[in-house]
């Protein structure tokens, strides 16, 4: 119940596609949703967030969509450059920070 | 504002040693948290400290060990390495336990 799922595992995308990166959790508890993107040698840096009052956040080429009822929300990473070519990491946490969790992780690369 | 800041960034140690690894973390944030990442791999949880205090704890052996100062700041102690302890090790912190993490570079330690 404390897992969160990711998939795919990898992507490949066209530059200028659409890159879609789908998460699903179990526990009900979990209120805060972000996205970690992480390029190789670095840590993983903060990308977008979203909490279940809204049902999509969108900041430049990058949106979280959030379905409460399914438990999953995915990123959406509009126009995709070969830049974005990274692993992302989804991650759930609950209200009281006694559990913050981590999907394995997408690595997504984008051709030019 | 500075961010996580992490040392050493690179060490190589042999089978048997021991290392401590050191993590500041952004002012005025409480919690720091340690990850394990392995080629390939997601982010292996190691353990929370809020306030100078264990939190939460991942499923890794005694031989890694934690502690945080009043400043903040945090080490965490790996005694007799082995081989499998290569890694990237990475270090959070956030102003809340549970909070919206920031990560540092990690640290890279290579056991030969």
């Amino acid at each position: 119940q404390q897992q969160v799922k990711q998939s795919p595992q990898s992507l490949i995308v066209q530059k200028g596609g659409i890159s879609i990166i789908n998460c699903a959790y179990e526990n009900t508890a979990f209120d805060y949703f972000p996205w970690y993107q992480q390029f190789p040698g670095k840590g993983p840096a903060l990308l977008i967030a979203i909490r279940p009052d809204v049902s999509e956040k969108k900041e430049g080429r990058f949106t979280i969509s959030f379905n409460k009822s399914a438990k999953q929300f995915s990123l959406h990473i509009m126009d995709s450059q070969p830049g974005d070519s990274a692993t992302y990491f989804c991650a759930a946490s609950d209200n009281y920070g006694q559990n913050f969790v981590f999907g394995p992780g997408t690595r997504l690369s984008v051709l030019p | 504002k500075a961010g996580v800041t992490q040392t050493p960034r690179y060490l190589i140690k042999t089978r048997g040693q021991q290392v401590t690894l050191s993590c500041s973390p952004i002012s005025g944030h409480r919690s720091v948290s340690w990850y394990q990442q392995t080629p390939g791999q997601g982010l292996q949880f190691l353990f929370e400290y809020f306030s100078e205090t264990q939190r939460n704890k991942g499923n890794f052996p005694g031989r890694f060990s934690g502690r945080q100062f009043s400043n903040s700041r945090s080490e965490m102690n790996v005694s007799t390495l082995e081989l499998g302890d290569s890694a990237l090790y990475l270090c959070a912190s956030s102003f809340l336990a549970g909070g919206s993490k920031f990560f540092g570079p990690g640290t890279r330690l290579t056991v030969l």
